[in-house]
């Protein structure tokens, strides 16, 4: 069975500091999709990023980045100098390797609250 | 372009009623999937539609039941309402050409049950 999880469930840092969200993932596919989602206030999740099984390079966008270790199944995401606009809950997720399919698995989130 | 819209943002029903939530996808988008939030199991899929047809299910009980129309908007359906059904549902589109994963989701529809 596919399952994700977010052993941090609540992550408080000052503004400027890096934090660094832990995600592990267990999946019997070969191929597989791994997903992090952001959840604002407003409710509505946002797509971050998409990292295919097949694809462990590491990630960079502006302030932040992804490392995928597949021999730790582990997909984590970190933000440089945070500011307070990156408090929401953060999800990672998992899909199968059919691709084209809506069905994500998610983990539980880590809140994160930066603080001025 | 618009983004994903869901109705009614909140409502309040008690046990043993049913509910009805529409989602208009994204134009263009012809997947929908739905999700269920809650603060102990976190999101849970119910099910995904395309092209007016359920391609993923996840595991509730029939209690739960969705459809989508041939303009792809959808509707999800819960029957004999419980008090465990209160939770945030979510519904969430995506382009059907060169599929990337990401899922546009709409601010959900937050049900009570009394």
């Amino acid at each position: 069975a596919q399952k994700v999880t977010q052993a941090q469930t609540e992550i408080s840092v000052v503004e400027k500091e890096d934090v660094t969200l832990d995600c592990v993932y267990e999946t019997r596919d070969t191929t597989y999709y791994l997903f992090w989602y952001k959840q604002p206030p407003s409710g509505e999740l946002v797509f971050l990023i998409r990292r295919n099984s097949f694809d462990e390079q590491n990630e960079i966008s502006g302030r932040y980045s992804w490392n995928f270790q597949k021999s730790t199944s582990s997909f984590n995401f970190t933000i440089t100098a945070s500011q307070v606009v990156d408090s929401a809950v953060y999800f990672c997720a998992l899909s199968d390797g059919s691709g084209n399919t809506g069905k994500l698995i998610f983990g539980q989130g880590t809140t994160l609250q930066v603080k001025p | 372009k618009a983004g994903v819209t869901q109705t009614p943002r909140y409502l309040i029903k008690t046990r043993g009623q049913q509910v009805t939530l529409s989602c208009s996808p994204i134009s263009g988008h012809r997947s929908v999937s739905w999700y269920q939030q809650t603060p102990g199991q976190g999101l849970q899929f119910l099910f995904e539609y395309f092209s007016e047809t359920q391609r993923n299910k996840g595991n509730f009980p029939g209690r739960f039941s969705g459809r989508q129309f041939s303009n792809s908007r959808s509707e999800m359906n819960v029957s004999t309402l419980e008090l465990g059904d209160s939770a945030l549902y979510l519904c969430a589109s995506s382009s059907p050409t060169g599929w990337t994963g990401e899922l546009f989701f709409g601010e959900g529809s937050r049900l009570t049950v009394l």
